[in-house]
């Protein structure tokens, strides 16, 4: 069956521009989360949805912003891009969230801000 | 101090040494745990998952959960050179809430 797919695979930006992320899921998935990957921080939690609702959200500012659309789809949006938020966005499904079995990521998307 | 810690390496090993990747962990809450595997440019894959305390073997793979210790560990016997990567501990605490990675650790296998 098809992985997660992330698309863009490469972004480059301009300081102060937004920027929108897309994540589809496995089939069958309903849980979608978004994670941050630099080398300073690590993998960090953005946040994370569930039947179209957000579940759980990381310690991001609010120019972070995702949403899910009823089939599973989930979009991420930054505004107001910093020169710190050039990292690797990746997105994760699951058949149900919390269970540490089901999480398949994608291959992410590399966003560059210049 | 994060909630996770890893050690981040590299660790450099000849093929078909044993190799074990290590993390340790405050939170007490957490009740699941994996380990991922990432290579260059691609997304973390699941390799082991475990739940709550207690060992668990796949191939050459073994995982162990030390909740006591708040520290787990992940065994890879007869290493070749495509274990080469960087591997990610990860937890999940009991009200099933996001994962909380580890920072990784580098691993290189020469063959």
């Amino acid at each position: 069956k098809a992985g997660v797919t992330q698309t863009p695979r490469y972004l480059i930006k301009t300081r102060g521009q937004q920027v929108t992320l897309s994540c589809s899921p496995i089939s069958g998935h309903r849980s979608v989360s978004w994670y941050q990957q630099t080398p300073g921080q690590g993998l960090q939690f953005l946040f994370e949805y569930f039947s179209e609702t957000q579940r759980n959200k990381g310690n991001f500012p609010g120019r972070f912003s995702g949403r899910q659309f009823s089939n599973s789809r989930s979009e991420m949006n930054v505004s107001t891009l910093e020169l710190g938020d050039s990292a690797l966005y990746l997105c994760a499904s699951s058949f149900l969230p919390g269970t540490g079995d089901g999480y398949t990521f994608g291959s992410g998307t590399r966003l560059t801000v210049v | 101090q994060k909630e996770v810690e890893q050690d981040p390496g590299p660790l450099s090993v000849p093929e078909g040494a044993i190799v074990s990747l290590n993390c340790t962990y405050s939170n007490s809450a957490f009740q699941y745990f994996m380990w991922y595997r990432q290579y260059s440019r691609k997304g973390p894959e699941l390799l082991m998952y475990t739940y709550s305390s207690g060992n668990k073997e796949d191939g050459r793979f073994t995982a162990q959960v030390d909740k006591s210790s708040k520290y787990i560990s992940l065994f890879i016997r007869d290493s070749q050179p495509s274990d080469s990567a960087t591997y990610l501990c990860a937890m999940i605490n009991n009200a099933g809430n996001m994962l909380t990675f580890g920072g990784g650790t580098r691993l290189m296998v020469k063959p």
